[in-house]
């Protein structure tokens, strides 16, 4: 079983609606929880950070954690096309420092 | 610049060569993580360092790879003999180093093998 996983994709949503990324992971020692976003040829970019169990909003990113079922999301309220990337799901885990493991990334299409 | 330096960008070298990749991390962060990403793909942890130690190398090759954070200077990944299938970009990170603590990227190094 992968450590970090997440639907490959791609997931496309018309503009204003909402965009619903999902990710599992395996490590139940895992720690923090991070979403990152990468566009085409750039590097990724940390959008969200939650670290127990419930929800997190910034702006129109809600992150979800639910630690009992080792799942993370994120919401993107009002999509824009703009938000057109790779989301890619992170989680650190304790191996005597703090390692981050990424899964695949999911590619999300907001269509105008 | 207080960001993540990575370089060079663009790395092209022939099958058998040696290729250094080079990574400063943000001021003020003792922590630095190498990654490998494919096209289409996620990122790979390949290994992380803290000032002179090697915290976890869980993700190496074990042959050909190497990665090296001085007192002095930057990280350094190093490949030797490359081949066709470590045509890749290859990500720096670095944190202060908590559990808490974001990643914060730099630009990469698109490493090409002819």
């Amino acid at each position: 079983q992968k450590e970090v996983e997440q639907n490959s994709g791609p997931l496309s949503v018309p503009e204003g609606a909402i965009a619903s990324l999902n990710c599992t992971y395996s490590d139940r020692g895992s720690q923090s929880f991070f979403w990152y976003r990468q566009y085409s040829g750039k590097s990724p970019e940390l959008i969200m950070s939650i670290y127990s169990n419930g929800d997190k909003e910034d702006g129109r990113f809600t992150a979800q954690l639910n630690k009992a079922s080792q799942y993370v999301s994120l919401l993107i309220r009002d999509s824009q096309p703009s938000d057109s990337a790779t989301y890619l799901c992170a989680v650190t885990l304790n191996t005597g420092g703090f390692k981050t493991i990424f899964g695949a990334g999911t590619r999300l299409f907001v269509k105008a | 610049n207080a960001g993540v330096m990575q370089n060079p960008r663009h790395l092209v070298r022939r099958r058998g060569q040696e290729a250094r990749l080079r990574c400063s991390p943000m001021k003020g962060h003792s922590h630095v993580y190498w990654y490998r990403q494919l096209p289409e793909e996620g990122l790979k942890f390949m290994v992380y360092l803290q000032k002179e130690n090697i915290i976890d190398e869980s993700g190496m090759p074990k042959e050909r790879f190497s990665a090296e954070f001085p007192k002095e200077g930057p990280s350094i990944l190093r490949i030797q003999q490359v081949v066709r299938g470590d045509s890749a970009a290859y990500f720096c990170a670095s944190s202060q180093g908590s559990t808490n603590e974001k990643l914060f990227f730099g630009s990469g190094t698109q490493l090409s093998v002819l």
